[in-house]
């Protein structure tokens, strides 16, 4: 099956700090999704971004379908950024259903 | 907010029991999806409905079971519970077209079963 790998695990930076969030995933695909799950477990939009460069204030994303990964810029970092990072993939064969990296745990510090 | 509710918010459970958990969908999508994310890990996918059809399926037992009604809200229902059915439970929903591409899909705030 579909592998989708984040990087880093785990990130802990200052207030202000920038940071750059990888995904890797090994089959082509028709939709990626980025999310930030708050503490309480809901999952945020953050990017439908299946190829190409999108940017929403501080936060941008690029996609590089040819070779299979994708990364997710945060500048200016505030503690409300913490939480878990997702990457979420659809296959272009099967279902539309999203198969989900292994996550990045962020954590910034004031 | 997304637009997509759940309910119930907490649910606390016995092996064995049976549990339903619901989910309306955005206004306009006709598309529900459901995942498990258990403590710890990324959501995973169990099924998906699309126009009161299931539309794929991951690797969960038969014992996990769903319904889409006309107005495209959607039940799970997961019988015969086990310790390990404790987790989180996201729906999803999205516009799906005949094509399938996969359109963007938004997640309700979730139901956390606990099954002791």
């Amino acid at each position: 099956g579909i592998q989708v790998e984040q990087s880093p695990p785990d990130l802990i930076l200052q207030e202000g700090a920038n940071s750059t969030l990888r995904c890797n995933f090994s089959d082509s695909v028709n939709n990626l999704q980025w999310f930030h799950q708050n503490p309480w477990g809901q999952l945020i939009n953050l990017f439908y971004i299946p190829s190409g460069t999108k940017q929403n204030g501080r936060l941008s994303a690029t996609t590089v379908a040819t070779e299979r990964y994708s990364l997710l810029y945060i500048s200016s970092s505030q503690t409300t950024d913490s939480g878990v990072y997702f990457c979420a993939v659809v296959l272009q064969t099967g279902a539309n259903n999203l198969f989900f990296g292994t996550g990045t745990r962020l954590t910034v510090i004031p | 907010e997304t637009g997509v509710t759940q309910s119930p918010t907490h649910l606390i459970k016995t092996r064995g029991q049976q549990v339903t958990l619901r989910c309306s969908s955005q206004s306009g999508h006709n598309t529900v999806s459901w995942y498990q994310q258990a403590l710890g890990q990324g959501p995973q996918f169990i099924f998906q409905y699309y126009r009161e059809e299931e539309n794929g399926r991951g690797n969960f037992p038969p014992r996990f079971s769903g319904l889409q009604f006309p107005n495209y809200s959607s039940e799970l229902n997961v019988n015969a519970l086990e310790l390990d059915d404790s987790a989180l439970y996201l729906c999803a929903s999205s516009l799906e077209g005949l094509a399938g591409v996969g359109e963007t899909q938004y997640f309700g705030p979730g139901t956390r079963l606990l099954v002791l």
